[in-house]
Order: structure tokens, then sequence, then C-alpha cells
């Protein structure tokens, strides 16, 4: 069936360091790939996504990039800060209903 | 200003006594989404409606319904909580069925006592 596979499941940086969480999903005929970072006791929020006929997506320190042929996706946070420390979450969809999420990955920007 | 609205944010019950969330959205928009969240986990999908369409997943215990009287509002209903239930329900909307911005409320932190 459908799965999207995300890592890593944790995550430390140094704050100004980078981070770089990285998704693999199975469903060739996924066309939307959202990121969802969610804070503690919070829904989630939707913080860039890109579309299958894009290779790369940028807003200001965060970026994300599809390889179609491997099936991978990546977000990219760069400059890292306090405030960026959240659950991120990767989703694969197909112009169906379904969000395939991924299992989360916690970020901690250590000051 | 908050587009999806959950109350109540947190919620008590007793095992086995029925419990309602409920949800309500300004942004208009066609699709409502259940979803239940336990800890460390991903959103799991319980249903959707598309308008007054109802769309449940295979694998949604017959425990959870759901109600939808019109377009702002959206209800999850759990006839009978056992511990198992307890998790943070998430209501979501989107313009579209899919290959769209989902948007999610706050959250409710459901307890079973």
């Amino acid at each position: 069936g459908e799965n999207v596979e995300q890592h890593p499941s944790t995550l430390s940086v140094q704050e100004g360091d980078s981070a770089v969480i990285k998704c693999t999903y199975s469903d060739s005929a996924s066309n939307y790939f959202p990121w969802y970072k969610q804070e503690l006791g919070k829904g989630p929020q939707l913080i860039i996504d890109i579309r299958s006929n894009v290779g790369e997506k940028k807003d200001q320190r965060i970026a994300v990039t599809l390889n179609k042929t491997a099936k991978h996706f990546s977000l990219h946070i760069t400059e890292t800060q306090p405030e960026d420390s959240a659950v991120y979450f990767c989703a694969a969809s197909k112009g169906t209903y379904k969000y395939i999420f991924g299992t989360g990955t916690r970020l901690k920007v250590l000051a | 200003d908050a587009m999806v609205i959950q109350n109540p944010r947190y919620q008590v019950t007793q095992f086995g006594k029925p419990v309602t969330l409920s949800c309500s959205q300004t942004l208009n928009h066609n699709v409502m989404y259940w979803y239940q969240q336990k800890s460390s986990q991903a959103p799991k999908l319980l249903f959707h409606y598309y308008d007054k369409d109802f769309n449940n997943e295979a694998d949604t215990p017959d425990n959870f319904q759901s109600r939808r009287p019109n377009t702002s509002f959206c209800f999850l209903d759990i006839r009978s909580p056992g511990l198992g239930d307890a998790a943070m329900y998430l209501c979501a909307t989107s313009r579209v069925l899919g290959g769209t911005e989902a948007f999610f409320g706050q959250g409710t932190r459901l307890t079973v006592v």
C-alpha cells in the first residue's frame, strides 16, 4: 500500500547549523508533497509544499527538494533557530483526499 | 485569526461515556477531515466529508462516528470511549480533495479515565 518513510526520527543541531529531513514515498502517482510543523500541544501547520512538476522550492530559510525518479523529497532548514524546534511531518498526496504522512522527525535546536 | 477551531482543547471523559468533539471552520472549505494522533505518531485519518458526503476509512472502528450539519461545523462522536482512544484528535479542512494544503485545528486532547 501507499507508504511514506521519514528519517531521521530525531535530529539535534546547534543553533545556526542546517537541518535536513528526508522522506521517501512509494506511490509514483503522488504529485503533492507538503511539510508540516507541529509544536507541542498544537495542530500541524504547513510550512512549505511542492508539486511534482517542480524540483525545488525555497521560502526564506526553508527549502524543499523533490527527486521524482528516486521518489525522494527533503526539507532543508538553514540557520536554525530555537523556535524551529518542533516535530516535522512530511506527507504525500496524489490528488485524492488522502494525505499519507511520514512518521515525523523531532528537531531540537540547541542554543 | 484562527481558521479551524476545535473545542474543547482538552477533554476528559469516563470509560464508556459518549463524548463529542467539535470543529468549526471559517474557510468555507468543501472537505473536512478527522484525524487521530497518538503520542509520537503521525496523524491517522479516521474519516472525511466532501460537502455532505461522508467517507469512512476502512480501519476506523465503528465506535467513531461523525456529523456535519453544515459547511462550517463537523463533530466527532465517540460512542463508548476506551482507554485506547486517548489521543489528540485533529480536525482539518481543505478546499478540494487532496493535492492542496490542509489546514489543521489546534486539536483536542482526549483523556479517558
